[in-house]
């Protein structure tokens, strides 16, 4: 679904360094999500947002900062990496009514690598 | 807090052999289940929610109550069945409304 977009795709980066992770949706959607998906451990969700003056977090994060910039864009930043931030990392969103409300659509995905 | 739990990181059947994916959840409400799939290179996406009572792709799920419990079942597997598959639970209020809770993921290879 070409409606959420992720970039950059790839990165590889060196312990404490600062990256920042993007995402973009023409759904139109007030909530927007951040995942990381690690083998074994499934998705677990970063910090999430219902609309643009609302952040909070979620299940695992520390480490990680976002912004909300607009309603169409939800950045993940990492402001020191650390290789066990190594990961799969998902943007996700959804809106609210039937039935935007109970699906979540994710993005491509961007693979990390902290060297 | 709300928690989902898939026992099986890896499962294989071959083709024409039923298949089912177990999923239990812990949550004091009452809870909303589905399952999500992501095929080989493409994205996450959903498969089924158990308040539709849908059966997507000859795939059902059923969600019983008593045992915490929304195990995902094909009675005739197929090679193109073969993904990653999480069972996820959404809160139904406060503030775990909207949120999703995912599950481990079950690896499904459907062998020829």
């Amino acid at each position: 679904d070409a409606d959420v977009t992720q970039t950059p795709r790839n990165r590889i980066t060196k312990t404490g360094k600062r990256i920042m992770l993007e995402c973009s949706q023409t759904k139109g959607h007030d909530r927007m999500y951040w995942y990381r998906q690690d083998p074994g451990l499934g998705l677990q969700l970063i910090y999430y947002s219902f609309d643009v003056k609302d952040i909070n977090k979620g299940e695992i994060s520390d480490g990680y900062s976002v912004s909300r910039q607009a309603q169409a864009k939800f950045s993940l930043s990492l402001e020191s990496a650390i290789p066990n931030q190594t990961a799969l990392y998902f943007c996700a969103t959804n809106g609210q009514g039937y039935p935007d409300q109970e699906t979540q659509y994710f993005g491509p995905g961007t693979r990390l690598l902290v060297l | 807090a709300q928690r989902v739990t898939q026992p099986e990181k890896l499962l294989s059947v071959f083709k024409g052999a039923p298949v089912e994916l177990k999923c239990n959840y812990s949550y004091s409400g009452s809870p909303e289940l589905f399952w999500y799939v992501q095929y080989s290179r493409q994205r996450l996406q959903l498969l089924l929610r158990h308040i539709s009572r849908e059966s997507i792709k000859g795939f059902t799920a059923d969600l019983n109550k008593g045992e915490t419990s929304f195990h995902l079942k094909k009675p005739f597997a197929q090679e193109e069945d073969s993904a990653m598959y999480y069972c996820a639970l959404r809160g139904a209020g406060g503030t775990s409304y909207g949120k999703l809770t995912f599950g481990q993921g079950t690896i499904l290879t459907v062998h020829p």
